[in-house]
Order: structure tokens, then C-alpha cells, then sequence
């Protein structure tokens, strides 16, 4: 099975910064990677699939990208309603695995 | 607009069975795998497998080889699970998803 590390588990950040969150792929997946955010007694909403691609309706601000077998979820300039978890998912090869999730606070 | 709209919460004894149903409706049900994931309370998410609506094929995880069955109806466009053996390990939200469009998830609790 491909293993997905994600990091950080959780974050606080503040309106100005630049957050990032990564997935690192425990073999290649050829950028079969979406990114997920999940507010509390929601379903999980797409942002980002195939590593870099805008899901519809998604602000820019959010972007997606990838080095190696890491890839990153990067959140320019967030806004209070981005405070959830965030959760990556490969779709290489049957299981698909989720990360474990990071937790975005925003002060 | 693409909707999957699952059946309703369920309070199920310990060693029973239950039947959760995701309708499908927005796109050619036959076109896209159906998966199903587990969150269990305050936990992350979980792939249980997928099913191709079109021949019935299914996938699962390791773990949910003999606890979940997928099987779908193309006349209704509806997507099913079984879980058989509940335990209180299987109390979780179920939701399935096309994997950009997702259920609102079905809140399974397994108590006596």
C-alpha cells in the first residue's frame, strides 16, 4: 500500500502568512493527488486534484505542487473561513490512502 | 449539478447488519466509481473499496474484505454498502463519493 505522510499535524496561523502543507508519497504516484478540506460535521471538500489543478469554485488563493514524491497544499493569504482539516488522497493504486490530516487554526 | 444523497442514521446492535444507500443523481451513474470512506469520531479518513456501477466490479481495502459489501443499481442509480459483524469499531460516519463530489455521509452507531 502507498503510505501518505502528511505535516504538519496541526497549525496556527495568522491572516498575512503564507500556510503550506505537505504530502510526501511513499513511491510515485504521478500526480494523482487531491487535497480535501473538512469543517466539522461536513463532508470533505475537493480543492485540488491532480496535484496542481483548481477544483471549480475554489479560491485561488489556494494552489497546489508538487517535488518529487512531496507534495504541497499552499494557502496564500488565508482567511478565517480556510480553518478546518485538511486531508490529501492518492488515487494512483487501489487502497487509495488519505493522509492523517492537518488541523488549520486561524488566529 | 451533481448530487449523491445517502439514506439516513442508523442505531444497529452489536453482531447485526445494515444496508446504507448513496442515490446518485447530476451525471451517468455508469460512468464513475463509486467509493466509500470511514471516519470514525475525531478520526481521519478511511478508503473501505469502490465499485464500477457499470459491471459491478468491485475493490476493497484489505481490512474491509469481510466487513463491507458494495453493489450498485444501475435502474436507480443507487449505490449501496452492507456491513455485516458490527462491532462498536464499525461506529463511524460512511460517506460515498465520486471522489470530487461526496455524500453527506451516514452516521452508523453500533450500541445495545
Amino acid at each position: 500500500d502507498i503510505q501518505m505522510t502528511q505535516s504538519p499535524a496541526s497549525l496556527s496561523a495568522s491572516l498575512e502568512e503564507i500556510v503550506t502543507i505537505t504530502c510526501k508519497a511513499s513511491q510515485g504516484i504521478d500526480d494523482y493527488l487531491s487535497w480535501y478540506q473538512q469543517k466539522p460535521g461536513k463532508s470533505p471538500q475537493l480543492l485540488i486534484y491532480d496535484a496542481t489543478s483548481l477544483a471549480d469554485g475554489v479560491p485561488s488563493r489556494f494552489s497546489g505542487s508538487r517535488s518529487g514524491t512531496q507534495y504541497s497544499l499552499k494557502i496564500s493569504r488565508p482567511q478565517v473561513d480556510d480553518s478546518g482539516i485538511y486531508y490529501c488522497l492518492q488515487s494512483y493504486s487501489t487502497p487509495y490512502t488519505f493522509g492523517a490530516g492537518t488541523k488549520l487554526e486561524l488566529k | 449539478e451533481v448530487l449523491l444523497q445517502q439514506s439516513g442514521a442508523e442505531l444497529v446492535r452489536p453482531g447485526s447488519s445494515v444496508k446504507i444507500s448513496c442515490k446518485a443523481s447530476g451525471y451517468t451513474f455508469t460512468d464513475y466509481y463509486m467509493h466509500w470512506v470511514k471516519q470514525r469520531p475525531e478520526q481521519g479518513l478511511v478508503w473501505i473499496g469502490r465499485i464500477n456501477p457499470a459491471n459491478g466490479n468491485t475493490v476493497y481495502a484489505e481490512k474491509f474484505k469481510s466487513k463491507a459489501t458494495l453493489t450498485a443499481d444501475k435502474s436507480s442509480n443507487t449505490a449501496y454498502m452492507q456491513l455485516s459483524s458490527l462491532t462498536s469499531e464499525d461506529t463511524a460516519t460512511y460517506f460515498c463519493t465520486r471522489i470530487g463530489d461526496w455524500g453527506q455521509g451516514v452516521m452508523v452507531t453500533v450500541s445495545s
